[in-house]
């Protein structure tokens, strides 16, 4: 009963370098949402993703950042040439199929990014 | 633009206390309103409410909806230490299923 998993759990990246973030869905999730949680900030929406396509990436900062989603493996979100301001706890969540509306989005526990 | 607001920030109470924790909103579309528990990792979801007037219950837990009014409470009865963490709202509003959160409530139960 394997809930989101995300990789690595922790991220340490010197200033310039790439990060990549890994999130696997729970098992009959075809849809990954990516969220930022700043300190003292709430969620932030990143990215809406089902397999190959980018649904909604209206809360993608417009450079260094990306995401994909492939047919195999996990969601990854590319951070090219971190900067300090990206240390942030990055949460994928995932979900089923919408019915009749309802989109209930199951969080997996986060990687906390350190931008050193 | 979305918008969702929480109150309070944070609370301390002692265990067996009944505590009612406040998200207020505004959105375009109404679709969804969501309760989360944030610990020390994932926001575990509790409950999802569409339609106003339905209450919704999980043991000691349970929720409300007045779209009229646009707001929520959850209330927790009977507190335990368990119970400490930050309550997150959440809304979506229609045509877009990305989840706008409020900025949390952070509960503090003490023995």
């Amino acid at each position: 009963n394997a809930g989101v998993m995300q990789n690595p759990r922790h991220l340490v990246r010197r200033r310039g370098q790439e990060a990549r973030l890994r999130c696997s869905p729970m098992k009959g999730h075809s849809h990954v949402y990516w969220y930022r949680q700043l300190p003292e900030e709430g969620l932030k929406f990143m990215v809406y993703l089902q397999k190959e396509n980018i649904i909604d990436e209206s809360g993608m900062p417009k450079e260094r950042f990306s995401a994909e989603f492939p047919k195999e493996g996990p969601s990854i979100l590319r951070i090219q040439q971190v900067v300090r301001g990206d240390s942030a706890a990055y949460f994928c969540a995932s979900s089923p199929p919408a019915v009749n509306g309802r989109n209930e989005q199951f969080f997996g526990p986060g990687t906390r990014l350190t931008v050193l | 633009e979305d918008k969702v607001v929480q109150s309070p920030l944070s609370l301390v109470v002692h265990e067996g206390d009944t505590v009612t924790l406040n998200c207020s909103y505004e959105v375009t579309n109404f679709r969804s309103l969501l309760w989360y528990k944030q610990e020390k990792k994932a926001p575990t979801f509790l409950f999802m409410l569409t339609s106003s007037g339905i209450e919704k219950k999980s043991g000691r837990l349970s929720s409300i909806l007045d779209k009229k009014e646009l707001f929520s409470i959850l209330n927790i009865t009977a507190t335990q230490t368990g119970d400490s963490a930050i309550y997150l709202c959440a809304l979506s509003g229609a045509g877009s299923y990305q989840l706008t959160f409020g900025k949390g409530t952070k509960l503090s139960v003490i023995p």
